[in-house]
């Protein structure tokens, strides 16, 4: 079936950098976008990037601009985020997310979700 | 603030029927996508472009969507339905994501 693995949870210092790893199985992986999205303790989703897979082309919503990169291992079928320069306001659950479909809609839903990986930014 | 503006909280009879909305100068012109989440849990995709439903989302949750306001119905709302529901949309630049601030159903 189709899913999303998450990495673990982590525990980073301030000024640190994070990267969390997303595993996809159960089909193409170069066919559906991926996006991130997070959610502070107690706080809604916010919208962090989106990448393509197929050709690793990204667009960053402009709050990460600068401190986030996203990349794509194709041969693991795997894509990652990393956020550097880590504040405590960056602690949060990060979730990486499947576009519904392909193409166009590329930015109409999220239909598979990880699990969900924990960071925690602390001194 | 976010671009996308939803009530913090509504709340439902058992069995009635509830709208839960997004407001957004930019609907008019984008899809919206709707998200259940209940606690610890990741959220789960109810209604995407607007108003289509993912297979196993029961025909009790549909969506809609008229002037700059996109809206969220269940109809019969059961007990499992209360959750937080966050809507989604395109930002004022058309290529990024925004989330709006998340409605709490409670169901009585």
């Amino acid at each position: 079936q189709v899913q999303l693995v998450q990495s673990g949870a982590e525990v980073k210092k301030p000024g640190a950098s994070a990267k969390v790893s997303c595993k996809s199985s159960g089909y193409t992986f170069t066919s559906y976008y991926m996006h991130w999205v997070r959610q502070a303790p107690g706080q809604g989703l916010e919208w962090m990037g989106i990448i393509n897979p197929s050709g690793g082309y990204t667009t960053y919503a402009q709050k990460f601009q600068g401190r986030v990169s996203m990349t794509r291992d194709t041969s693991t079928s795997t894509v990652y985020v990393d956020l550097s320069s880590l504040r405590s306001e960056d602690t949060a659950v990060y979730f990486c997310a499947r576009a519904v479909c392909g193409g166009d809609c590329s930015f109409d839903g999220f239909d598979i979700w990880g699990q969900g990986t924990m960071v925690i930014v602390s001194s | 603030s976010s671009e996308l503006t939803q009530d913090p909280a509504v709340s439902v009879a058992l069995g009635q029927t509830v709208r839960i909305t997004c407001q957004g100068n930019r609907l008019r012109s984008y899809y919206v996508s709707w998200y259940q989440q209940k606690p610890g849990q990741a959220p789960v995709l109810v209604i995407y472009g607007t108003k289509n439903r993912p297979s196993g989302i029961p025909d009790r949750f549909s969506g809609s969507s008229s002037g700059n306001t996109a809206s969220l119905t269940i109809t019969g709302t059961q007990a499992e339905d209360e959750a937080d529901y966050y809507c989604n949309s395109r930002d004022s630049s058309g290529n990024r994501l925004v989330f709006g601030g998340g409605t709490k159903l409670t169901v009585l």
